[in-house]
């Protein structure tokens, strides 16, 4: 079984432009989340999307969104990228179905981005 | 605002000590995960407890959830350097999203 795959691996950008981080879960899982990983801040949640909509949201600017498609496939765009933005987003998927239940989550290995 | 507080946040020991990385919050969770991170992964699920004073083992791993669902802790018997790794607990929040602690950063030198 496949586990969770997220690409690209590593990515280099300037300050000012936008990114677009992409993660296919496990088959079957709906719930997919994205985190975002510093040394300081440690993992910081983002948002979950399930079933194509945004079911749960972090504390982060707007400039941070997200989308999922129909086969639970998601995106994250993160846009006028900042020196702060350097991080590892990290993508996890689980079998949640209702907003309460099962949150084992299952991680990629991650998108480590890098803002100079 | 429901936090997780981790417990030492570094660790460095010799093979074959034994160690406790403890996970502590004011609030009360449904369940609580902990996680092992190796750099350049992305983190493993190891276990999910949900039972107040559950205790689950995973062969020299000890993982214990405090009686009010408000802690837990991970016992590791004779550490080998395979352990090294960051190690995270998470739990599930009142709004449904996982919360996670700052991790513990665990050396095993052989």
């Amino acid at each position: 079984k496949a586990g969770v795959t997220q690409t690209p691996r590593y990515l280099i950008k300037t300050r000012g432009q936008q990114v677009t981080l992409s993660c296919s879960p496990i088959s079957g899982h709906r719930s997919v989340s994205w985190y975002q990983q510093t040394p300081g801040q440690g993992l910081q949640f983002l948002f979950e999307y399930f079933s194509e909509t945004q079911r749960n949201k972090g504390n982060f600017p707007g400039r941070f969104s997200g989308r999922q498609f129909s086969n639970s496939r998601s995106e994250m765009n993160v846009s006028t990228l900042e020196l702060g933005d350097s991080a590892l987003y990290l993508c996890a998927s689980s079998l949640r179905t209702g907003r309460f239940t099962n949150t084992e989550a299952f991680f990629g290995q991650g998108t480590r981005l890098t803002v100079v | 605002t429901q936090l997780l507080e981790q417990s030492p946040q570094f660790l460095s020991i010799q093979e074959g000590e034994n160690l406790t990385v403890y996970c502590n919050s004011s609030s009360v969770f449904s369940s609580l995960q902990w996680y092992r991170q190796e750099p350049g992964e992305g983190p493993v699920l190891l276990v999910t407890v949900v039972t107040g004073g559950e205790v689950k083992k995973l062969k020299r791993l000890t993982f214990q959830f405090g009686d009010a669902r408000k802690d837990s802790s991970l016992h590791i018997t004779a550490a080998q350097p395979g352990d090294t790794g960051l190690y995270l607990c998470a739990g599930a929040s009142n709004t449904g999203k996982l919360i996670f602690g700052q991790g513990t950063t665990l050396q095993v030198k052989p």
